[in-house]
């Protein structure tokens, strides 16, 4: 399995401002991804990160808002924007890891904690 | 698209078993995942079924798929308070071999065990 921490925990961040979470894996990975919990609400998929190149993101969601770095296979970082009161949830940083034996393959994917964002 | 269905709430007695269920559309899923969040916390994987198996189990769980009806179910053998939680039913969709398919999520299943 795979272990991942994130950084911050939580924060509360003036409307206006940017705020950068850290994603740490503790073992290379296949992918990576960032996703969005509102309250109350199920996850959303923001992006693939990708290492070396510029991340993939899903319908809705643009780079200029959301930022995202992946230097190396384990490490990630998301960035919000300009951030508005309808910012405020949770940041989910997740990881796949896969094993392939033959021509049989298994993924599996780990979340981390969470950065619980409020934007006031 | 792809769609994942949950029923919202389920509330059962310590020491029954609990049984969540989740539908979805996409035939061509290939893992189906069940996770655990507790409160103000992540989410925690806690087991996977391949769309080739049928049932799979894992101490006091057991995953039920039924691939005709697209089908999922959970079943908690001796539910504890420690089980109190919500409960996401995930598929992944996308070519198998591409390297790369997303996660499609259920909203979630509210699990309330009382004493």
């Amino acid at each position: 399995s795979a272990v991942i921490s994130q950084k911050p925990s939580r924060d509360i961040c003036q409307r206006g401002t940017s705020l950068t979470i850290q994603c740490q894996v503790d073992s290379q990975v296949t992918m990576m991804f960032w996703y969005r919990q509102q309250p109350g609400q199920s996850l959303t998929l923001i992006a693939t990160a990708n290492q070396g190149s510029e991340a993939t993101y899903e319908s809705g969601f643009v780079i200029d808002k959301f930022p995202i770095s992946r230097p190396n296979l384990t490490f990630s970082t998301l960035t919000v924007s300009n951030m508005s009161p309808e910012d405020s949830s949770i940041y989910l940083c997740s990881a796949r890891s896969t094993r392939a034996s033959g021509t049989a393959r298994t993924d599996t994917q780990y979340f981390g904690p969470g950065t619980r964002l409020t934007v006031l | 698209g792809e769609d994942v269905e949950q029923s919202l709430f389920l509330s059962v007695r310590e020491g029954d078993s609990s049984v969540i269920n989740c539908t979805y559309t996409d035939s061509s899923s290939t893992y189906l995942y069940w996770y655990k969040q507790e409160p103000g916390a992540g989410l925690q994987l806690l087991t996977y079924i391949f769309s080739n198996m049928d049932m799979k189990q894992d101490q006091r769980l057991t995953v039920l798929l039924n691939k005709k009806d697209k089908h999922l179910s959970l079943r908690i053998a001796d539910t504890q308070t420690g089980d109190s939680a919500i409960y996401f039913c995930a598929e992944t969709f996308g070519p198998f071999n591409s390297g790369y398919s997303t996660l499609t999520f259920g909203k979630g299943t509210m699990l309330l065990v009382s004493p």
